[in-house]
């Protein structure tokens, strides 16, 4: 099945730091991607749909100058976290529907924020 | 909007039981289903996907069905093991939108 990898997979920053994080379509094209945050014991809440040569769409409540989301390729799309705090640590996945875009969702193997 | 839910929050179950996962959605108008388990820390593994034209899927000692009509679905896991603890996450989808996810269900299987 389609590949979806995600990089780093943990990173410790301190706070006023930005941290980027990726999200890759190894075997397909992907022209939108999902990102998702999960705060502990809580469910995958989704934060924005990344669009590949636009803006992202941003979901209600989430700040688009803090997580700034750039799909520059149909293969890449990238969440960088910026002026990180504490409360921002949390576990962050993305996901691209197949080829087709409308049936399987592919998911990253997730990335664990922490902000010291 | 979407509204998914999960019952029971918690489960815990002696290894060898079967045992069902519920899960319902409030809008019927879904593309798909996916059944997903994730371990502590970890990403998700996806299990099993049921289209919204099927009623059910297997795979293995899993078994995810789908009423979409009442807005439900279930996962049987058979003869349960300890590997089978995790949390398992159902989501449905409107078809090249994001997935919506419950709280999940939290299993544990004793050994």
């Amino acid at each position: 099945g389609a590949v979806v990898s995600q990089h780093p997979s943990w990173v410790i920053c301190k706070s006023g730091t930005s941290v980027k994080i990726e999200c890759r379509s190894l075997d397909f094209q992907a022209t939108t991607m999902f990102w998702y945050r999960q705060f502990p014991k809580q469910s995958l809440m989704l934060m924005a749909t990344s669009n590949e040569g636009s803006k992202a769409t941003y979901e209600q409540g989430v700040e688009k100058d803090k997580f700034l989301i750039n799909h520059a390729s149909l293969t890449l799309s990238t969440l960088t976290v910026t002026s990180a705090h504490p409360e921002d640590s949390s576990f962050y996945i993305c996901s691209a529907p197949d080829r087709r875009g409308n049936t399987e969702a592919f998911f990253g193997q997730g990335t664990r924020l922490t902000v010291v | 909007k979407q509204e998914v839910t999960q019952i029971p929050a918690a489960l815990s179950v002696p290894e060898g039981e079967n045992l069902v996962l519920n899960c319902s959605f409030t809008d019927s108008a879904i593309y798909n289903l996916q059944w997903f388990r994730q371990d502590p820390g970890k990403g998700l593994t996806s299990l099993l996907l049921i289209q919204s034209s099927q009623r059910e899927q297997t795979s293995g000692r899993l078994n995810a069905s789908l009423d979409k009509s009442s807005g439900r679905s279930t996962l049987y896991i058979a003869a349960s093991q300890p590997g089978d603890s995790a949390t398992y996450l159902c989501a449905v989808s409107g078809g090249n939108t994001p997935l919506v996810f419950g709280k999940g269900t939290r299993l544990s299987v004793i050994a």
